[in-house]
């Protein structure tokens, strides 16, 4: 079965240090998701791409955060300059309509940030 | 702000409980999505429901969309130890929102042998 997968599983940076999160989306999937979850606390929505531009994102989605999709099966999440605060794990999903439409997003394994 | 109150935030429950948990908003959703997060892991999808009143069983979890669509439970018939782990709701809204799911913070649900 398809599944969303990311890469790495763990990233651990120094404080002000630029990362970059990596996903392969289901390959089907039109709509593209970052959320993130701060141990302990809710899955947070971050930012929607769709049709290689940001539909939607969140307060939290401030000018240190971008996306991309750099070719046809990858979707990126950069953080410009770190804060410790960004340390949190952080999912990539797919869908292949919108959610509102009724579909489902599928997430992927996460992967683990953590800033020094 | 739209927010989805899950309850219990805890349950402990013997093997062959049954048991329900809840998931309510003031909002209305176009969708609901039930997810099964393990620790460290990514939420893993248990069930999406659309219409006002929809019933979607999977073995032996039964899912209920809210007639009015803003609330969901889910209830598990005969607890067993492997269905330990975090419960999570999130919906989906139409209109200008509908690009993202709105999380519920989870019920973590122990069932003991």
């Amino acid at each position: 079965e398809p599944e969303v997968t990311q890469t790495p599983s763990h990233q651990v940076t120094q404080m002000g240090q630029e990362v970059i999160l990596r996903c392969v989306p289901i390959s089907n999937h039109l709509y593209f998701y970052w959320y993130r979850q701060i141990l302990g606390q809710k899955v947070e929505f971050l930012v929607s791409f769709y049709n290689n531009e940001i539909s939607e994102k969140s307060e939290i989605f401030d000018d240190q955060f971008s996306v991309e999709r750099p070719d046809g099966s990858n979707f990126t999440l950069k953080i410009r300059s770190t804060k410790l605060e960004d340390s949190a794990m952080y999912f990539c999903a797919s869908s292949r309509i919108l959610a509102g439409g009724g579909d489902t997003q599928y997430f992927g394994p996460g992967t683990r940030l953590t800033v020094l | 702000t739209q927010l989805l109150e899950q309850s219990p935030q805890f349950l402990s429950i013997q093997e062959g409980e049954n048991l329900t948990v809840y998931c309510n908003s003031s909002s209305v959703f176009s969708s609901l999505q039930w997810y099964r997060q393990e620790p460290g892991e990514g939420p893993v999808l248990l069930v999406t429901v659309v219409t006002g009143g929809e019933v979607k069983k999977l073995k032996r979890l039964t899912f209920q969309f809210g007639d009015a669509r803003k609330d969901s439970s889910l209830h598990i018939t005969a607890a067993q130890p492997g269905d330990t782990g975090l419960y999570l709701c999130a919906g989906a809204r139409g209109g200008g929102s509908n690009y993202k799911l709105t999380f519920g913070k989870g019920t973590l649900l122990t069932v003991n042998p």
